[in-house]
């Protein structure tokens, strides 16, 4: 079993509709962050967590340290939104990814 | 506006020459990381920097790789000798710490024939 698990692994939704990946982890850690990659292959830095929530924009990530879960939620889903969403997690000096959800948002 | 920056963007090469890529980290930041990424094994973490001393290096390879700043604006991932499992897209991140966001470079992608 894999440390970082992501789910689903491949989404496609409507644009407008709002939309959920997950990412479950095995192992205490000390941060959680959530990357997007657009199809060009350029990575970005959406969110680092460590507790609660965070929002910027139509995004919004949470985490709950004790069921070891981080949900990051589009609302109003566009498809410029369309890209791979990566979760991953910081244990001490090690940073472990998940493989990464597909989403494509149809117009 | 302020961006890191990775050369080569693109590198074809030989089995058993040697490759280097360079980043140019965001002018400020102080941590450094290097990150390679395929369709296999998705992204992985290979070193990190942080006031140019390696911090962790523990994900690369270490016989043939190897990574080093020789100063606070240059950060070099080296190769040698390169092999065709090395073919992937290698990516510079910087940040004002290791907890704090990171910024991505654009990527050099190796492909070593």
């Amino acid at each position: 079993k894999n440390e970082v698990e992501q789910s689903p692994q491949n989404l496609t939704a409507q644009e407008g509709e709002f939309i959920t990946i997950n990412c479950s982890y095995s192992v205490g850690i000390s941060a959680l962050h959530w990357l997007q990659q657009h199809p060009g292959g350029g990575i970005v830095s959406l969110f680092m967590l460590s507790s609660g929530k965070k929002k910027h924009g139509r995004l919004i990530a949470t985490i709950n340290i004790q069921e070891k879960h981080s949900s990051l939620h589009i609302t109003a889903s566009h498809p410029r939104d369309s890209a791979v969403y990566i979760c991953a997690v910081r244990r001490g000096n090690k940073l472990v990814f998940g493989a990464g959800t597909i989403l494509r948002v149809k117009s | 506006d302020a961006r890191v920056t990775q050369t080569p963007r693109d590198k074809v090469t030989e089995m058993g020459q040697e490759v280097t890529m360079r980043c140019q980290p965001i002018l400020g930041h102080n941590t450094v990381f290097w990150y390679r990424q395929t369709m296999m094994q998705g992204l992985e973490l290979l070193a990190y920097f942080r006031n140019r001393a390696p911090l962790d290096d523990s994900g690369m390879p270490k016989d043939r790789f190897s990574a080093e700043m020789p100063d606070a604006t240059l950060a070099t991932l080296k190769i040698q000798p390169s092999e065709p499992r090395d073919s992937a897209v290698y990516f510079c991140a910087s940040g004002s710490g290791i907890q704090e966001t990171q910024y991505f470079g654009p990527g050099t992608r190796l492909l070593v024939l």
